[in-house]
């Protein structure tokens, strides 16, 4: 079956540089969720997708801005990286299909591995 | 707000040891709950889930049931395997779609 696949993998930077996260969702599904993983913690929600359209928003800097395309890929930017920025960055996907019926199960994505400089 | 409390680790067992890793949870509404797995430098996988008091979710011999009452979705298993050394995180959503509230993972070791 397919799964979510995120690119790059694993992704270096140094401070003050930009970085672009892709994400695409299982086929199908309608919403799109990125998580932040910093060293041996818990995931951290950032922020989600219905539709293409900004559904919920968590923990994300201001440094950082998040689109869905019209083919359900989405993109997570990342502006004057920082240290702390240093994280495994998740993408989840989900069929949600708010208003008919839903399915709450969101299927991750390996990550991307960040590491900055 | 919504939290997920759960036991700290590192737990370490024995091959074909009972397995139990508490999870309490707080929330305003009627969450969904789920038990996530991540393996050494990898994703996270869905391990179980339950979406309504008294569910029990189960896969691969994990077992964990909604409990409303004391607002708890403990995981076991009977008999643990080297194979079922990861870190298990337990998590909310709620509502139901919206994003994952998760606890602060519990590492399992198990040694042959």
């Amino acid at each position: 079956a397919a799964g979510v696949i995120q690119s790059p993998r694993h992704l270096i930077k140094e401070k003050r540089e930009t970085a672009t996260l892709k994400c695409y969702p299982i086929p199908r599904h309608d919403t799109v969720y990125w998580y932040q993983q910093g060293p041996g913690q818990d995931p951290q929600f950032l922020i989600s997708f219905y539709e293409k359209m900004q559904s919920d928003k968590g923990s994300i800097p201001d440094r950082f801005s998040a689109q869905q395309f019209s083919d359900y890929h989405s993109e997570l930017n990342m502006s004057s990286l920082e240290l702390g920025d240093s994280a495994l960055y998740f993408c989840a996907s989900s069929l949600v299909s708010r208003g008919v019926s839903y399915q709450e199960t969101q299927y991750f994505g390996p990550g991307t591995r960040l590491l900055v400089l | 707000g919504n939290s997920v409390t759960q036991m700290e680790g590192p737990v370490t067992l024995s091959e074909e040891a009972f397995l139990t890793i508490n999870c309490t949870y707080t929330a305003t509404g009627y969450p969904s709950l789920f038990w996530y797995v991540q393996y050494p430098g990898e994703g996270l996988q869905l391990l179980l889930k339950a979406t309504k008091a008294d569910d029990k979710g189960s896969n691969k011999g994990f077992e964990a049931t909604y409990r409303k009452e004391t607002t708890s979705f403990h995981l076991e298993k009977g008999s643990v395997q080297v194979s079922d050394s990861a870190v298990y995180f337990c998590a909310l959503s709620d509502p139901p779609g919206y994003a994952l509230n998760f606890g602060k993972g519990t590492s399992l070791l198990v040694t042959p």
